[in-house]
């Protein structure tokens, strides 16, 4: 069974560009979820999906950070315009339901300079 | 509000040794308990998930157990190696959602 997948791997951006991260999630999974984790802490929920619904997105700065869900599979997560405490790694993580075991992504590594 | 507590930040021991990481969270309704490790600069693998109605599961030198009446669950490492060297996190699913800890550091010297 293939893992979630995540792209980039790492990326480079300068201050207010915007930068986009793709997830695709083990296939048959209803729940994805998107994390922002700081070195050192905990993921930080960003926004969970049940198909293409949005469940709970009350962590997004929804001023400068969108994600949408396509047909339920696939994720994109985008930053427009990015700031210097935006450098992190960003995780996706999908579950066949809520509440259900939760698979990571290998995640995208941030840094905003 | 629900908050998740791993004490120590960081843990260093000799290979070969068993250890114990805790876990501590704040209110008992959870649905269940997920321990997670991550390696420097990867995601997060799954080790165990116990249910709410579990009180421990197994897998390989690995034993998570969980005690919602005082709000704790411990991950037991038999027998520990220097691949055991990570982050190890955990999060409890609880109303609707994954809270975290910040995770115990922990390092296996060879």
């Amino acid at each position: 069974e293939a893992g979630v997948a995540q792209s980039p791997r790492y990326k480079i951006i300068e201050k207010r560009q915007s930068v986009a991260f793709w997830c695709n999630p083990i296939s048959g999974h209803a729940t994805l979820y998107w994390y922002q984790q700081i070195l050192g802490q905990g993921p930080k929920l960003l926004i969970q999906f049940q198909n293409n619904g949005v469940v709970d997105d009350s962590q997004l700065p929804k001023d400068r950070f969108s994600a949408e869900r396509l047909k339920g599979v696939d994720s994109t997560l985008k930053i427009q315009p990015a700031k210097l405490e935006d450098s992190a790694v960003y995780l996706c993580a999908s579950s066949s339901d809520r509440g259900a075991e939760a698979f990571f992504g290998q995640g995208t590594r941030l840094t905003v300079v | 509000k629900q908050e998740v507590t791993q004490i120590p930040a960081a843990l260093s021991v000799p290979e070969g040794e068993n250890l114990v990481l805790n876990c501590s969270f704040t209110d008992s309704a959870i649905y269940n308990l997920q321990w997670f490790r991550q390696d420097p600069g990867k995601g997060l693998t799954s080790l165990l998930l116990i249910q709410s109605s579990q009180r421990e599961q197994t897998s390989g030198r690995l034993n998570a157990s969980l005690d919602k009446s005082s709000g704790r669950s411990t991950l037991y490492i038999a027998a520990s190696q220097p691949g055991d060297s990570a982050t190890y996190l955990c999060a409890v699913y609880s109303n609707y959602q994954l809270i975290w800890g910040a995770g115990t550091k922990l390092i296996i010297k060879p």
